[in-house]
């Protein structure tokens, strides 16, 4: 079944303790993204990848970090994560070229306290 | 900077009462404009693509319209299970392809 998977689906944690939340996508898609979503604010684009060892800014990269060492594989690394990334994040990938439908995963749900 | 305003936020609706959903962009150049279905608790569904002024695309009871300026996602006779937030989001041709914008949706209910 073509899918991505994101790893863990919820996530507690304190102020300053280093976290990865894995992403995984099992279609040979070369795109890549890391999105948030906070009530009021809608989706937004925090990193994405257009193939291995290419990543780019999204519209939030403050405080997050990506590598693409695989295609299949997208991690977000929180480094020091604050409270205010508290917040349901999205990884979605895509078959490069213009137009292709993004395939999302279910979600991840992270508190920071 | 590219910008998606969706309006209005939440709408109600009667079951078979048509409506239409409102997405406005401002982009350097379109790409291409995406709308999605997102349930609760889930990742966005993609629906549609659209390409250029005059485009139209349909999926059962969604229609998709696309102006220089916004879209339009028309439900007609909706049902109870069309109830979702659609998302609306652009990508520019002066930016990469995996850059997307996306706006805060609108929020369908249908009541039986």
């Amino acid at each position: 079944e073509a899918q991505v998977t994101q790893n863990p689906r919820y996530l507690i944690t304190v102020t300053g303790k280093k976290l990865t939340v894995t992403c995984s996508q099992n279609m040979n898609h070369e795109y890549m993204s890391w999105y948030r979503q906070d009530p009021g604010l809608g989706l937004r684009q925090i990193y994405y990848s257009m193939n291995v060892e290419v990543t780019d800014k999204g519209d939030v990269p403050e405080g997050y970090k990506v590598s693409r060492k695989e295609k299949r594989n997208f991690p977000l690394i929180l480094e020091s994560p604050s409270p205010n990334q508290t917040s349901l994040y999205f990884c979605a990938s895509t078959l490069a070229g213009t137009g292709n439908e993004q395939f999302f995963g279910p979600g991840t749900r992270l508190t920071v306290l | 900077e590219d910008q998606v305003t969706q309006s209005p936020e939440a709408l109600r609706l009667q079951e078979g009462e048509s409506s239409s959903l409102n997405c406005s962009y401002t982009v350097s150049g379109l790409r291409g404009l995406f709308w999605y279905r997102q349930d609760p608790g889930k990742g966005p569904e993609f629906l549609f693509t659209l390409y250029s002024a005059g485009e139209e695309k349909e999926k059962e009871r969604l229609k998709a319209t696309l102006t220089k300026k916004e879209s339009f996602l028309h439900i007609t006779a909706p049902k109870p299970e069309d109830s979702a937030t659609y998302l609306c989001a652009v990508q520019a041709i002066r930016t990469n392809a995996g850059k997307s914008t996306f706006g805060d949706g609108t929020t369908l209910t249908v009541k039986p």
